[in-house]
């Protein structure tokens, strides 16, 4: 069955340093990949997916993911941190057959100190 | 806005009591989605328009969850006899086309509770 985990409820970053958060999933296909942000009491925000191609994608806000498929992981990443990224950051994985349902995995609560 | 919107943004509940929320998509958009999500939980997902047809419904939990896009817009889902354990936020996305590459863009949803 398809699946996502995201093993960190909670990221704790000062910021300005660089911060990660992590992101891996199990699926029998090709895996369409995506992070979504949330801010309290809003819905879910797009930043950032993988389709195909160079495995380093960019997003909003300065944000970035990896694709690395031998480790099947879409870790998110920032080099410096804000504390308006402080937020809920969600992985979701979406195969290329049939359905076009997101699984999201449980969530990361990112909070930057400053 | 150019966004999704859904109505009411909160809603409470008598359990027994039937509910309907509203999603307006974003303009032009085909594919129509909703999803559950309870505290402290991801979204799950629940079933997916495209146009005015629901190609996939297999996430509803029960026979009381229904749902609508009879002119392949505005979406109403629907929860009849409400049960303590349908409170969660309800969350509606669109995305433009068909593709399974395509971004879905989500509402501020609609927090349901049940008492």
């Amino acid at each position: 069955a398809q699946s996502v985990a995201q093993p960190e409820d909670q990221v704790n970053v000062a910021e300005g340093n660089p911060l990660t958060v992590k992101c891996t999933y199990s699926v029998s296909g090709n895996p369409y990949l995506f992070w979504y942000v949330q801010y309290p009491n809003r819905g879910l925000q797009f930043l950032l997916k993988y389709i195909t191609g160079d495995n380093l994608v960019k997003g909003s806000y300065g944000f970035e993911a990896e694709f690395n498929k031998s480790q099947t992981s879409f870790h998110l990443k920032k080099p410096s941190a804000l504390v308006s990224d402080s937020a809920l950051y969600f992985c979701a994985v979406r195969v290329d057959y049939n359905t076009d349902k997101l699984i999201f995995g449980t969530g990361t609560r990112l909070q930057v100190f400053p | 806005g150019a966004g999704v919107s859904q109505s009411p943004r909160y809603k409470v509940a008598k359990r027994g009591q039937d509910v309907a929320l509203r999603c307006d998509p974003i303009s032009g958009h085909v594919s129509l989605f909703w999803y559950q999500q309870a505290l402290g939980q991801g979204p799950e997902f629940l079933t997916y328009f495209q146009n005015e047809a629901q190609l996939d419904k297999s996430g509803l939990p029960s026979d009381r969850f229904f749902a609508e896009r009879p002119e392949g817009s505005v979406s109403t889902l629907k929860i009849q006899r409400t049960q303590q354990e349908d409170s969660a936020v309800y969350l509606c996305a669109s995305s433009l086309e068909e593709a399974s590459t395509d971004t879905q863009y989500f509402g501020p949803g609609t927090r349901l509770t049940v008492l």
